[in-house]
């Protein structure tokens, strides 16, 4: 069971749009629609940002949105603001009815 | 609102055993949409996922740490625990808890995370 891969780091202007990528196998994230996203501030609890590949939960921003093909899912943010910097992490079911979580990606907001 | 909190020792010596509790108040964590579970995070590095318990005490844990991981659940005190036997320095991490919402395979609300250091 190997950590789903994700860019170790991504970075944009305020006003710009970014995408980070999260690759996984068929046995995890090109298999099931369960890809989740989440969002981590230092001291902070971490936060659902996209569950089942492309919901948003309540209060999160339309500017957050997710997608998949085939092994690799997506998490777009648009209109980046200075609060939008943090580690972001994607998860996903698996065949062996485990989770496996991204090796994280940090968003720097020049 | 639900909420989560970890406690437990801040450190832990080496080869014994690290133990938490997560305390869920604002819902009853027999609730049966939902499994309780355990993340950690090492220092510097990503999120692993340690294994979930249904109330019923049915559990799932991570394959490589199955051997050492015992996850149980308390109802009468709405309460789920964690036990790692014969930590050593690399299980040195801060440990969420967290609720999953099974239909979705999802964490929807996560405790702060206790930082548990092993050393002597």
């Amino acid at each position: 069971q190997s950590a789903l891969t994700q860019p170790a780091s991504v970075s944009g202007s305020p006003g710009q749009s970014i995408t980070i990528s999260c690759t996984g196998t068929s046995s995890d994230v090109g298999g099931y629609n369960y890809v989740s996203w989440y969002q981590l501030h230092p001291g902070k609890a971490p936060k659902l940002m996209i569950y089942e590949v492309s919901n948003r939960p309540s209060g999160v921003s339309t500017r957050f949105s997710g997608s998949k093909s085939g092994n690799t899912a997506s998490l777009a943010i648009s209109g980046l603001q200075a609060e939008d910097e943090a580690d972001y992490y994607c998860s996903s079911s698996t065949n062996i009815n485990t989770v496996v979580f991204g090796g994280g990606t940090r968003l720097t907001v020049l | 609102q639900l909420q989560l909190q970890e406690s437990g020792p801040g450190l832990v010596k080496p080869s014994e055993t690290l133990s938490l509790t997560c305390s869920v108040s604002g819902g009853s964590i027999s609730s049966g949409s939902y499994h309780w579970g355990w993340i950690r995070q090492p220092p510097g590095k990503g999120l692993e996922w340690i294994g979930n318990i249904y109330y019923s005490g049915t559990a799932y844990y991570k394959p490589s740490l199955k051997s050492g991981v015992t996850i149980s659940v308390d109802t009468s005190k709405n309460q789920f625990s964690l036990k790692l036997s014969s930590v050593t320095a690399a299980d040195t991490a801060v440990y969420y808890c967290a609720r999953l919402r099974f239909s979705m395979r999802t964490f929807d609300y996560w405790g702060q995370g206790t930082l548990v250091a092993v050393s002597s």
